[in-house]
């Protein structure tokens, strides 16, 4: 069964304090991982899409990294205004389909 | 510029009755979505049209249909809505032809059935 699985489901952190977000996959007929950020009440902000394992893409403070059977958001020195949701999706070989994860909320504190 | 609108923002019903959302988008893009998010904020697609072309309908009730005008819009209408109806409703956008399926989500409609 095709799915997404993402941990932890919450993580808090001090401002500084580095760590990574996880999201792990079966599905087949990969197009792709993709990682959003979701801040309270707006949809879903577009941030990386990964293709191949060893693949990485950064952004600011965020690094994401893409295994064969997984993704990782690394967060460097996190601030306050990275506290959102991440959610990772994966793009399933069918027109456009992506299949979410249930999402990790981050808190960072001053 | 707001890339991807859906209007209305909340939507406030009693149960049977029937409702509409709108979306419009301005990227420009073939590819349109609507996703539900549960209370548990699980993100689920619904539907998707390519230029007007109904192309993903996941196991949905028929109480849900989509129409699509032209490609820059795609309006969800839901017939006799019931309590587990509430949820937050997304639009999406992206360029089909894109390898990467890249979405692009409007602001969510906010929908409570009484």
């Amino acid at each position: 069964e095709d799915q997404v699985t993402q941990s932890p489901e919450a993580l808090r952190l001090q401002e500084g304090e580095s760590s990574s977000l996880n999201c792990s996959y079966t599905v087949s007929g990969l197009r792709g991982l993709f990682w959003y950020r979701q801040d309270p009440g707006k949809g879903p902000e577009f941030l990386f899409t990964l293709y191949s394992a060893g693949e990485e893409k950064e952004k600011e403070r965020l690094k994401a990294t893409l295994t064969k059977k997984e993704s990782f958001l690394h967060i460097t020195a996190p601030k306050p205004e990275d506290s959102a949701t991440y959610l990772c999706a994966v793009g399933y070989n069918q027109g456009g389909k992506l299949i979410f994860g249930q999402g990790t909320e981050l808190s960072v504190k001053p | 510029d707001t890339a991807v609108s859906q209007t209305p923002k909340y939507l406030v019903t009693q149960m049977g009755n029937d409702k509409s959302i709108k979306c419009e988008q301005n990227l420009g893009h073939d590819t349109m979505y609507w996703y539900k998010q549960d209370s548990k904020k699980f993100l689920k697609i619904m539907f998707s049209y390519n230029n007007k072309e109904l192309i993903i309908n996941e196991t949905v009730p028929n109480r849900f249909s989509p129409k699509s005008p032209d490609k820059a819009h795609l309006n969800l209408h839901i017939n006799s809505l019931e309590l587990g109806d509430s949820a937050v409703y997304f639009c999406a956008s992206s360029h089909r032809l894109d390898r990467s399926y890249e979405q692009y989500f409007g602001p969510g409609t906010r929908l409570t059935v009484t």
